[in-house]
């Protein structure tokens, strides 16, 4: 157990809707990066938010857009959902922004039809 | 741009057998080497992360070593067991944490 947690585990959604997903960091983690992995491959960076900020962001389109709270805390969202958003979608804290290990949630099961 | 290979895609191996996975990176300019594992349907465990001014680390039966100026780094499993099945991802970090990741080695240890 990594202290990450992620809600929900499992969601399906049709072609064109949105959706959210959250995750909420370890305890005294002000960073989280959110990863989608497709089926059978590794995971890849979407974004990344550090005291609240965009501190990064992967080849990913604007669709793609997040949050990160006071808490630390963060939301994933995305907008106009396509068949090829289906995926396993992951959020990891850490403290800082350089050198850190990242801790990673459970995950949230997205099925796009 | 990073790119990171794994070889072997996939490993099945009968029990007690020591492995060796293999991680090569593009861009040797990295502050660290994480290896993952992860089980099916599953987030990820860290096991190792090794920072570029390390040569190996240890945990356990694992011992992950870096080549940083080859771009390459390997996981040593000693002795396997049922348990370890699992998939085995590494990833590099450039800058800023934001890792990019192998496509994984799908490991099958039979009993």
């Amino acid at each position: 157990e990594t202290g990450v947690t992620q809600s929900p585990t499992h969601l399906i959604k049709t072609r064109g809707q949105q959706v959210t997903l959250r995750c909420s960091s370890q305890s005294g983690h002000n960073t989280v990066s959110w990863y989608q992995q497709a089926l059978g491959q590794g995971p890849q960076f979407i974004f990344q938010y550090y005291r609240e900020e965009e501190n990064g962001r992967g080849n990913f389109p604007p669709r793609f857009s997040g949050l990160q709270f006071p808490n630390y805390s963060s939301e994933l969202n995305v907008n106009a959902l396509e068949l090829d958003d289906s995926a396993l979608y992951l959020c990891a804290s850490s403290f800082g922004t350089v050198q850190e290990t990242q801790y990673f949630g459970p995950g949230t099961r997205l099925l796009v039809l | 741009k990073q790119e990171v290979t794994q070889i072997p895609a996939a490993l099945s191996v009968p029990e007690g057998e020591n492995l060796v996975l293999n991680c090569s990176f593009t861009d040797s300019a990295i502050y660290n080497l994480q290896w993952f594992r992860q089980d099916p349907g599953k987030g990820l465990t860290s096991l190792l992360l090794i920072q570029s001014s390390q040569r190996e680390q240890t945990s356990g039966r694992l011992n992950a070593s870096l080549d940083k100026s080859s771009g390459r780094s390997t996981l040593y499993i000693a002795a396997s067991q049922p348990g370890d099945s699992a998939t085995y991802l590494c990833a590099v970090n450039n800058a800023g944490n934001m890792l990019t990741f192998g496509g994984g080695t799908r490991l099958m240890v039979k009993p």
